[in-house]
């Protein structure tokens, strides 16, 4: 099974500022479409997940510009220019090219 | 507008049955893969099932293999989830999302297990 393994598992940012987490995989996602089926999802406490990111880089429609998503093989970044309230929560990234389909572990965004 | 509703969660006992459904609307059901995604108590996101859209295809993770079976109805929207010999370690609340990509997600049924 591919393993996705995010940092940090816990990331205190203050208002305003950026704030980064970093995916990487035990093999690379590129799919024998050519296409890298990496995405990211956003879930606010009490709520289901949503999809934010999508083949990497791709915003899912409604979702701030604020979000950015890169990288490439088994390095994956998400992102966030300048943290607002409503982005606490917790975020995973998750591959979609080998199956079983996996998850990270989550990292948990906390307004300092 | 996507909507996805889940229902049929509950408290079994160890050993038992039950049976999820997913009433899919806004969308062409029919031309959609669909997926079963669980979420234990405080834990990450596990992904659990994996249904192609003329049901040709259909993927399980090994901890639910031989034991949970995925199936839809594309004439009544629906999608279903039946889980027999449930264990402690099933409790968790149950997503339905749309696609291999999961671009769209349920609001969730709560199963648990407990005697």
């Amino acid at each position: 099974d591919v393993v996705m393994t995010q940092s940090p598992l816990s990331l205190p940012v203050t208002l305003g500022q950026p704030a980064s987490i970093s995916c990487r995989s035990s093999q690379s996602l590129v799919h024998s479409d050519g296409n890298t089926y990496l995405n990211w999802f956003q879930q606010r406490p009490g709520q289901s997940p949503r999809r934010l990111i999508y083949k990497v880089s791709n915003r899912d429609s409604g979702v701030p510009d604020r979000f950015s998503g890169s990288g490439s093989a088994t390095d994956f970044t998400l992102e966030i220019s300048r943290v607002e309230a409503e982005d606490l929560g917790v975020y995973y990234c998750m591959q979609g090219t080998h199956w079983p389909l996996t998850f990270g572990q989550g990292t948990k965004l906390e307004i300092k | 507008e996507v909507q996805l509703l889940e229902s049929g969660g509950g408290l079994v006992q160890p050993g038992g049955s039950l049976r999820l459904s997913c009433a899919a609307s806004g969308f062409t059901f029919s031309s959609s893969s669909m997926n079963w995604v669980r979420q234990a108590p405080g834990k990450g996101l596990e992904w659990v099932s994996f249904i192609s859209s003329s049901s040709t295809t259909i993927y399980y993770a090994d901890s639910v293999k031989g034991r949970f079976t995925i199936s839809r109805d594309n004439a009544k929207n629906s999608l279903y989830l039946q889980m027999n010999s449930l264990r402690a370690e099933d409790t968790a609340m149950y997503y339905c999302a749309r696609t291999r990509n999961f671009d769209y997600w349920g609001q969730g049924t709560l199963l648990t297990v407990s005697s």
